[in-house]
């Protein structure tokens, strides 16, 4: 069974700064998707960005950007230059061959002014 | 405009209840699931269901009930067998199902909060 985790229960980071958040993977499948969901304290799920297994390439939006590691079953997100509206929990997802979703178990990320 | 209603925002039940949590799209999504949000435990599924009349059990099923009637709507039963169904649900559709339709992700309702008292 695939298996995502996210080691970092919470985050901090200053305003303008740059962090990294965390997220392995566990899979036999060689095709697949990989995702980050953010969940502000609205608790409205927004998708930030989305990583094809396939594309050697990392996805890239805006100030958002991830670093995926295939054989190392390793997709952190990293955001640039934070902004306050970024606190919220952030969850990496995997969709699997029937196109479900697996997801971690989220990081809270609060940004500091 | 095209999107996921849940209702109600908030829900109470007794001990001993059964409650229904509403889940309607408009977006002609073929696939559509249920969650459950509980603190340090991410979103674990409930049901899924890939097409019309046919629904399948998730990894905590049990306690809960579901049905898939018409395309649109995918409403979820907690059970008086839930015995502790104090949480978030979210529920999610996509365009389908299989790795084809991987791509476009989920799209999510606002959630519904359900606390027994």
């Amino acid at each position: 069974a695939q298996t995502v985790t996210q080691s970092q229960p919470e985050m901090s980071v200053q305003e303008a700064e740059t962090v990294t958040l965390s997220c392995t993977y566990d899979t036999s499948e060689n095709n697949y998707y990989l995702f980050w969901y953010k969940q502000p304290p609205s608790r409205q799920m927004i998708l930030v960005i989305r990583q094809e297994a396939y594309k050697q390439q990392n996805a890239t939006e805006n100030r958002f950007s991830v670093n995926f590691q295939k054989a190392a079953k390793s997709f952190s997100l990293k955001i640039s230059d934070s902004q306050l509206g970024d606190t919220a929990m952030y969850f990496c997802a995997f969709a699997d061959g029937t196109g479900k979703l697996i997801f971690g178990q989220g990081t809270t990320l609060q940004v500091k002014p | 405009d095209g999107g996921i209603t849940q209702s109600p925002k908030y829900l109470f039940r007794k001990e001993g209840q059964n409650v229904t949590l509403s889940c309607e799209q408009n977006l002609n999504h073929d696939a559509m699931y249920w969650y459950r949000q509980d603190p340090g435990q991410g979103l674990r599924l409930i049901y899924y269901s890939q097409i019309v009349n046919d629904f399948q059990k998730g990894d905590i099923a049990e306690g809960y009930s579901v049905s898939r009637e018409k395309k649109e709507s995918f409403p979820l039963t907690v059970t008086s067998a839930q015995k502790n169904p104090t949480a978030f649900y979210l529920c999610a559709s996509s365009i389908g199902s299989g790795i084809t339709y991987s791509n476009y992700g989920y799209t999510f309702g606002s959630g519904t909060r359900l606390t027994v008292v």
